[in-house]
């Protein structure tokens, strides 16, 4: 049973408008949840991260989101831009160990 | 900058060959991992190590084995590859001593075909 669940394979958004990516766990016990970004044919690079005690973190035009009695967690790119096209994973931990969700592409259209 | 390098961008093998996947960190991490990459599975753990000499299975460790023989290199081995290991396989690594709430610095990736 998947404990990381990332609903939308794909998204679209035009350039300048806001993307927003969703992420649903289920244990609560998670307390440690990441974004990363991938590009084909290349590694995963960290993009921002939020600990359990928060529920907003920002870094520039990247803001990830928690609302722990949900067990929701989302990523904002504001604004957009064609750069940002990429497929995007969130990862949850209480451990060492990462768990990922199945990742939504996301495509930025001038 | 955390630096995480694999051995190959790109493989190519035959079924049954032995296939071994290399991947250095120089940022002394303690943790190292190695996930797979399939199109709508997301990334899956096969094995990592927080020491070294120690391993750990992941959640699909059958068909490989890891070597971690120096804190620096954690290699992946496929004892027989079968064409169902074609994939995309990731090395990362994290610091390891923070007791959970660590970032995981990936390598560029292999992409591996099994003919």
């Amino acid at each position: 049973d998947q404990q990381v669940k990332q609903n939308s394979p794909s998204l679209s958004v035009q350039e300048g408008r806001i993307s927003i990516l969703n992420c649903d766990y289920t244990n609560s016990m998670f307390d440690y949840f990441l974004w990363y970004k991938k590009y084909p044919a290349e590694g995963p690079t960290f993009l921002i991260s939020i600990s359990s005690i928060k529920d907003k973190n920002e870094d520039g035009r990247f803001t990830v989101f928690l609302n722990k009695s949900a067990k929701h967690l989302s990523l904002h790119i504001v604004p957009s831009q064609p750069g940002d096209s990429a497929v995007y994973f969130c990862a949850v931990t209480n451990t060492d160990k990462l768990i990922f969700g199945t990742g939504t592409r996301l495509q930025v259209f001038p | 900058d955390v630096k995480v390098t694999q051995s190959s961008r790109y493989l190519v093998k035959r079924t049954g060959e032995k296939v071994f996947l290399e991947c250095v960190q120089d940022m002394d991490h303690e943790n190292m991992f190695w996930y797979r990459q399939d199109p709508g599975l997301g990334l899956r753990l096969i094995y990592f190590s927080y020491d070294v000499k120690m391993k750990e299975k992941g959640d699909i460790p059958e068909g490989y084995s890891v070597s971690r023989e120096k804190k620096e290199r954690f290699s992946l081995i496929l004892e027989s590859a079968s064409t169902n290991q074609t994939s995309m396989y990731l090395c990362a690594s994290s610091f390891g001593l923070a007791g959970g709430q660590e970032t995981q610095y990936f390598g560029p990736g292999t992409r591996l075909l099994v003919l």
